[in-house]
């Protein structure tokens, strides 16, 4: 079956634009991550769903970063007032098993974010 | 506070050598780890785990060694080969986190040289 994808794969705003990011897990994924890669750095935990309810928001960098899942499938990513620090790739992952399970989580291939 | 770190930014190694990658970390909270691996524009795909009650996990050519007292772990492929050329993270996770979110290494960049 398909892997999980995310759109778009490039996005370039203006500081100060809110952007969607968007995420669309393997179906049947109860598990739901988002991460933001800096350039040069591993990716970094922002927020964690289990189906529809978001468990860990705790990566989140501030207040303007939301995240929604409300059908426990698709999963979108707003960034609001885009300031050049959230630069970066902007990665989902899913996998099959809620915790405390260790499935693997798959991940999808990332959007570019450029704030300029 | 870099929990997990990977301090070697890139590594060469010849086809069909040994490559060693090595990662330390500090939470002693984590008991869970794994090394994925990156290709340029593509996500992490994962390579191998393994659980903080074995010491060595193996899969094919990839190995994985825990060292818990030393807090380290290594990454160990042989023999090497030209499609093995990505940048290779470690991650580790904890049971009492709440979920499965890992935390992550800076990456190493691994070069085989044919």
């Amino acid at each position: 079956g398909a892997g999980v994808s995310q759109s778009p794969r490039y996005k370039v705003a203006k500081r100060g634009q809110d952007v969607a990011l968007r995420c669309d897990p393997i179906s049947g994924h109860v598990s739901l991550f988002w991460y933001q890669q800096a350039l040069g750095q591993g990716p970094e935990f922002l927020t964690y769903f289990q189906n529809e309810a978001q468990l860990d928001k705790s990566g989140l960098p501030s207040d303007r970063f939301f995240a929604e899942r409300p059908e426990g499938s698709v999963s979108t990513l707003k960034i609001q007032r885009t300031q050049q620090e959230d630069s970066a790739v902007y990665l989902c992952a899913s996998s099959l098993l809620p915790p405390p399970s260790t499935d693997t989580q798959y991940f999808g291939p990332g959007t570019r974010l450029t704030v300029l | 506070d870099q929990q997990v770190k990977q301090n070697s930014p890139s590594l060469s190694v010849q086809e069909g050598r040994i490559s060693i990658l090595n990662c330390d970390y500090t939470n002693s909270m984590f008991d869970y780890f794994l090394w994925y691996k990156k290709y340029p524009a593509e996500g992490p795909t994962f390579l191998i785990s393994i659980s903080s009650i074995k010491d060595k996990n193996e899969d094919g050519r990839f190995t994985v060694f825990l060292n818990k007292s030393a807090k380290h772990l290594s990454l160990h492929i042989v023999p090497s080969q030209p499609g093995d050329s990505a940048v290779y993270f470690c991650a580790a996770s904890g049971s009492n986190f709440g979920n499965e979110k890992l935390t992550f290494g800076t990456g190493t960049r691994l070069t085989i040289i044919p």
